[in-house]
């Protein structure tokens, strides 16, 4: 079956760092993807998602794009804060039954 | 508050014993999942329903398990005979769809944590 390879944490950075974590699939075709974040205490939340081949998907100063090429996604942050610490989940999708990575936890520290 | 709810929050229960989870999810959404998160782990696909039809099931859910829908509404997911093995958070999500081919966006409920002693 299809899998989703993202880096193992825990990712510890200072506030105002840049923050990288890759993210590879093995599904064929143009799968959806996306990054799902879990704050601390909260439910899964959609961060970003792309449909196609190039797209770029971007919120809350976070970055992804779609490369099908190296069939990857890896999630970017030019400047982290405390507040993005949680854990962050690269997705991909067959359809509508959603495939996720290990996940990623991320602290930042002051 | 107009998100994806489950109950129990929590469940603890002694091997062998039944339990049963509900899921309620956004209200105009006609499509519902369930996926299961051990500890560390990614969550991993159970199951999802389109309106009151069963349209997949991951070979995870062995026949100790089974989920319904009756009216296209809520969801409710039994485990029998509960086993050490089944102590997880079982997820349920929502979405809207027409388009069995294409992707939406899921809307995740806080889950219910089932602990089997």
């Amino acid at each position: 079956g299809n899998s989703v390879t993202q880096m193992e944490g825990p990712v510890t950075l200072s506030e105002e760092a840049f923050l990288t974590i890759n993210c590879t699939y093995t599904a064929t075709g143009y799968p959806s993807l996306f990054w799902y974040v879990q704050y601390p205490g909260e439910g899964l939340q959609l961060l970003l998602k792309a449909t196609k081949a190039d797209d770029k998907g971007s919120n809350k100063g976070f970055e992804a794009t779609y490369r099908k090429e190296t069939t990857s996604f890896h999630l970017e942050k030019g400047s982290v804060q405390v507040s993005d610490s949680a854990v962050y989940f690269c997705v991909e999708a067959a359809g509508n039954k959603l495939t996720f990575g290990g996940g990623t936890r991320v602290l930042v520290k002051p | 508050d107009t998100g994806v709810s489950q109950n129990p929050r929590h469940k603890i229960t002694k091997r062998g014993q039944n339990v049963t989870f509900r899921c309620d999810p956004i209200s105009e959404h006609n499509r519902l999942y369930w996926y299961r998160q051990t500890l560390g782990q990614g969550p991993e696909f159970l199951t999802y329903f389109q309106n009151e039809a069963q349209l997949e099931k991951s070979r995870l859910l062995s026949d100790r398990f089974s989920a319904e829908r009756p009216k296209g509404s809520f969801s409710t997911l039994e485990i029998q005979r509960t086993e050490q093995g089944d102590s997880a958070m079982y997820l349920c999500a929502s979405s809207f769809g027409t388009d069995l081919s294409s992707t939406d966006t899921q809307y995740f409920g806080p889950g219910t944590r089932l602990t089997v002693l």
